[in-house]
């Protein structure tokens, strides 16, 4: 089992629709949690970073993080065709600052 | 400024030929970090380092060698390179191991 589970979709969505990303992982020494917004053939770039419980919200964007679940999630509101791209949750354990362990990552695809 | 670049951009390779990927940054990160990513693997932390002269193991190490002999450049080495080493490579860097991850442009590599 990895220790970071994310389903690989392909998941679509109509223009506008709000989009649910998740992400479970077995460790519980994981504190720092992103998301990452991969177009095709370029490399990630970080969408959200967040080492607490709770929501953070960055425009059409809110990561939430359960600790006590161990699960992660990534809403994106008001969807639009530019953020049609493969969505990758990452974290790090707290004592091993810098490896950074990825889920799969899910392919979105929003229709205009 | 270029950020962090890596060369060459394609590769193909026979079975047993040896190879390295380039991965240079301007940004004075102390962290680099090589990844690959394969489909429905997410991407998968090869090998990393938090300053020169300093190098560690990450998820998938085998058939990989890196060194770290200045701040900008982090190579990694591919001995006797084989077909399961087929895959897309990501160098990326940040201030420190807990900092956002600047990922490059990917380096794409058929092994033959």
């Amino acid at each position: 089992q990895k220790e970071v589970e994310q389903d690989p979709g392909p998941l679509s969505v109509p223009e506008g629709a709000i989009v649910s990303l998740n992400c479970t992982y077995s460790n519980s020494a994981f504190q720092y949690f992103m998301w990452y917004r991969q177009y095709s053939r370029k490399g990630p770039e970080l969408l959200m970073y967040t080492y607490s419980s709770g929501n953070k919200e960055d425009g059409r964007f809110t990561a939430q993080v359960d600790k006590s679940s161990k699960y992660i999630s990534l809403f994106i509101r008001d969807s639009q065709p530019s953020d049609s791209a493969t969505y990758l949750c990452a974290m790090i354990l707290y004592n091993q600052g810098g490896k950074l362990i990825f889920g799969q990552g899910t392919e979105l695809s929003v229709k205009p | 400024n270029a950020g962090v670049t890596q060369t060459p951009k394609f590769q193909v390779l026979k079975t047993g030929q040896s190879m390295t990927l380039q991965c240079a940054q301007d940004m004075n990160h102390e962290y680099m970090s090589w990844y690959r990513q394969d489909p429905g693997m997410g991407l998968r932390l090869i090998h990393y380092s938090v300053g020169a002269g300093i190098t560690d193991q990450g998820e998938v190490p085998n058939g990989y060698n890196v060194s770290r002999s200045t701040t900008e450049d982090f190579p990694l080495r591919l001995l006797s390179a084989a077909p399961s080493q087929t895959s897309v490579y990501f160098c990326a860097t940040s201030l420190s191991g807990l900092n956002e991850q600047f990922f490059g442009p990917g380096t794409r590599l058929t092994v033959l």
